[in-house]
């Protein structure tokens, strides 16, 4: 599976966008984008996920380049409750975890 | 709907004992996956099951890890001669199908101590 990059840690104020960048300059034609969260003492929750395409769901949205090598997550109303662990992954099946961001949504 | 359920939450024991860890994914979800996490670190892959086979066991880090799925369902963990370094977060997670594009959905994890 290709490798992610992603910052260790971002802060955002409650109420504003929360950016989310991710670099997988070298994943492949079939591999997916998927974003995850965890909250302390929590299993990983899905948000989003995508393959060429942006996407939008009811928590958030997905930004993928058009070369694909890299992806933004976005928060579009962050609030304390969004502060979490999160992983960005590239994955054709099975799930690699890296470090993930740690965001923190202060108020 | 109920989402994974993982059983026990917390299991503390001895090193050298026996522990099963159970896991019964979404109803439907014919792909089930389990995954350890360390401290500080992002959960890691151990097995995937589609339906009652193991399709994928390449995470299992020695022979003292078993898994098994009999009737497609439930999942069973099984860690023979427990060590204090499997001291872990145990998490499961199921997909609808397996296919790339169907996320996967976790547990909130067993949390395994080794005493």
């Amino acid at each position: 599976d290709a490798k992610t990059t992603q910052p260790p840690s971002m802060d955002c104020a409650e109420g504003r966008a929360a950016n989310l960048p991710c670099n997988h300059s070298t994943i492949s034609g079939n591999e997916y984008v998927y974003w995850y969260r965890q909250i302390h003492s929590q299993g990983p929750q899905y948000i989003i996920h995508g393959l060429k395409n942006n996407e939008t769901n009811e928590m958030a949205s997905l930004i993928i380049t058009e070369d694909r090598k890299s992806s933004t997550l976005i928060l579009p109303h962050a609030t304390l409750r969004d502060t979490a662990v999160y992983y960005c992954i590239v994955s054709q099946g099975k799930l690699t975890f890296g470090q993930g961001t740690i965001l923190t949504v202060h108020p | 709907g109920a989402g994974v359920s993982q059983t026990p939450s917390n299991k503390v024991t001895e090193k050298g004992k026996y522990v099963e860890l159970r896991c019964d994914p979404i109803s439907g979800h014919t792909a089930l996956y389990w995954y350890r996490q360390s401290l500080g670190q992002g959960p890691e892959f151990l097995i995937y099951f589609q339906g009652t086979g193991a399709a994928d066991d390449s995470g299992l880090p020695n022979d003292r890890f078993f898994a098994v799925r009999p009737e497609g369902s439930v999942s069973t963990l099984k860690i023979q001669r427990t060590e204090r370094g499997d001291s872990a977060v145990y998490l499961c997670a199921s997909s609808l199908d397996g296919q790339l594009n169907q996320p996967q959905h976790f547990g909130d994890g067993t949390r395994l101590s080794i005493l």
